[in-house]
């Protein structure tokens, strides 16, 4: 069962435009999210987190939103470079400790 | 000056052999895991340990067996290997001293830093 979900297995997009991923989850109880990075043949590198407490997170050209009432989360990449393209999981937590639940990744590709 | 480093990074073996992968971070973290990344990419957390106590085991089956001999080790034993443990598997370590319950005290607590991963393909 899975309880994070990211429908979109790739994204293409042309550089300098914006980069939006999504996720969705099906537990009430998470409140903490996150956002990894992959690069092939790498481990998953932590982009960018949100708490429940807050809708919306920002650093630098990534910015988190999340909406509990929809148990939606979004990745917003403005402006997207080559250089971001990778595979994008996004976690949630419940707050019972360090486990966390990933989506299958979304597979984004910035066109020069 | 690796942060979370496994070894073998590919491993090649005949069903019913034992094998181990190693894992070691430097970051002075409390708790480790492994997660089992399976062909369909979904990333799924097998074991967690803080302090080298074992403190999250899912349905994973018994051939497989977590062993922390520090805190800055978490190995995984396999036996009898089948074909369907082919997979990518990933050490992951955060600060967090979490003993099982009750939430992080932080962010940067939970914040799972990942080691490069093991390819494991079973023949």
């Amino acid at each position: 069962d899975q309880q994070v979900k990211q429908n979109s297995p790739s994204l293409s997009v042309q550089e300098g435009r914006i980069s939006i991923l999504n996720c969705d989850y099906t537990n009430s109880m998470f409140d903490y999210f996150l956002w990894y990075k992959k690069y092939p043949a790498e481990g998953p590198t932590f982009l960018i987190s949100i708490s429940s407490i807050k809708d919306k997170n920002e650093d630098g050209r990534f910015t988190v939103f999340l909406n509990k009432s929809a148990k939606h989360l979004s990745l917003h990449i403005v402006p997207s470079q080559p250089g971001d393209s990778a595979v994008y999981f996004c976690a949630a937590s419940a707050g019972t400790g360090n486990q966390f639940y990933f989506g299958t990744g979304t597979s984004l590709t910035v066109i020069p | 000056d690796t942060a979370v480093s496994q070894t073998p990074k590919y491993l090649v073996t005949q069903m019913g052999n034992d094998k181990s992968i190693k894992c070691e971070q430097n970051l002075g973290h409390d708790t480790m895991y492994w997660y089992k990344q399976d062909s369909k990419k979904f990333l799924k957390i097998m074991f967690s340990y803080n302090n080298k106590e074992l403190i999250i085991n899912e349905t994973v089956p018994n051939r497989f067996s977590p062993k922390s001999p520090d805190k800055a080790h978490l190995n995984l034993h396999i036996n009898s290997l089948e074909l369907g443990d082919s997979a990518v598997y990933f050490c992951a370590s955060s600060q967090g001293a979490w003993a099982g319950q009750g939430a992080p005290t932080s962010s940067v607590e939970e914040t799972q830093y990942f080691g490069p991963g093991t390819r494991l393909l079973v023949l």
